[in-house]
């Protein structure tokens, strides 16, 4: 099976912070990865698809990077808005998510 | 409007069956990857299972043996019954579809306890 393995698992930081999540797989998944954020009582929203493509609607301060094994997310500049978890997902082989990086406010 | 909604939910006990249904709208359960997401909680998201459009379908070792899912195409509704549930199986359980979850369902709550 393949694991996601994501850093850090907290993460505080100022709005208009430059903020980056690292996620690392167990073995090479390609491009096959996709980011999400999720809110409190929420489903998760899809961010990033194929390690770099923005999902429609997404904004773009959210970008994506990474191939093979090593991957990151980044926002540019953090938003009120964006306080929340986030995780990465491989769809290599079926599907695993990492265990989770909760940004909260510094 | 797309979207997907999950029911039967509910309180169970240890040892109990569950079926759980995902009712989609606005486009063809059939042609797409659909599966189970569930979340514990205060824990992470954890991949459940997956049917394919051909109907090929697998589990995660976590429930193998244990659930089942099944769709009908005539009431495009995609189903996981859960058997001999156990308390670690207690969850909001979540529909999505494609290989990567581009659509969520609000998720339906099963309480596996005594």
């Amino acid at each position: 099976d393949i694991q996601m393995t994501q850093s850090p698992s907290t993460l505080s930081a100022s709005v208009g912070d430059r903020v980056t999540i690292t996620c690392r797989a167990s073995q090479s998944i390609s491009s096959w990865l996709a980011w999400y954020q999720q809110k409190p009582g929420k489903a998760p929203k899809l961010l990033i698809y194929k390690a770099s493509s923005l999902e429609s609607g997404v904004p773009s301060r959210f970008s994506g990077s990474g191939s093979g094994t090593e991957f990151t997310l980044t926002i540019s500049s953090l938003q009120p808005d964006d306080f929340a978890t986030y995780y990465c997902q491989q769809y290599h082989t079926y599907a695993t998510f990492g265990q989770g990086t909760k940004v909260e406010i510094k | 409007e797309v979207q997907m909604v999950e029911s039967g939910g509910g309180l169970v006990q240890p040892g109990g069956s569950l079926r759980l249904s995902c009712a989609a709208s606005g486009f063809t359960v059939s042609t797409n990857y659909m599966n189970w997401v569930r979340q514990a909680p205060g824990k992470g998201l954890e991949w459940v299972s997956v049917i394919y459009g051909g109907g090929t379908t697998y589990y995660s070792d976590s429930v193998k043996g244990r659930f089942t899912i099944s769709r009908d195409n005539s009431k495009n509704t995609v189903y996981l019954q859960m058997n001999s549930l156990r308390t670690e199986d207690t969850a909001v359980y979540y529909c999505t579809r494609r290989p990567f979850f581009d659509l969520w369902g609000r998720g339906t709550l099963v309480t596996v306890s005594s």
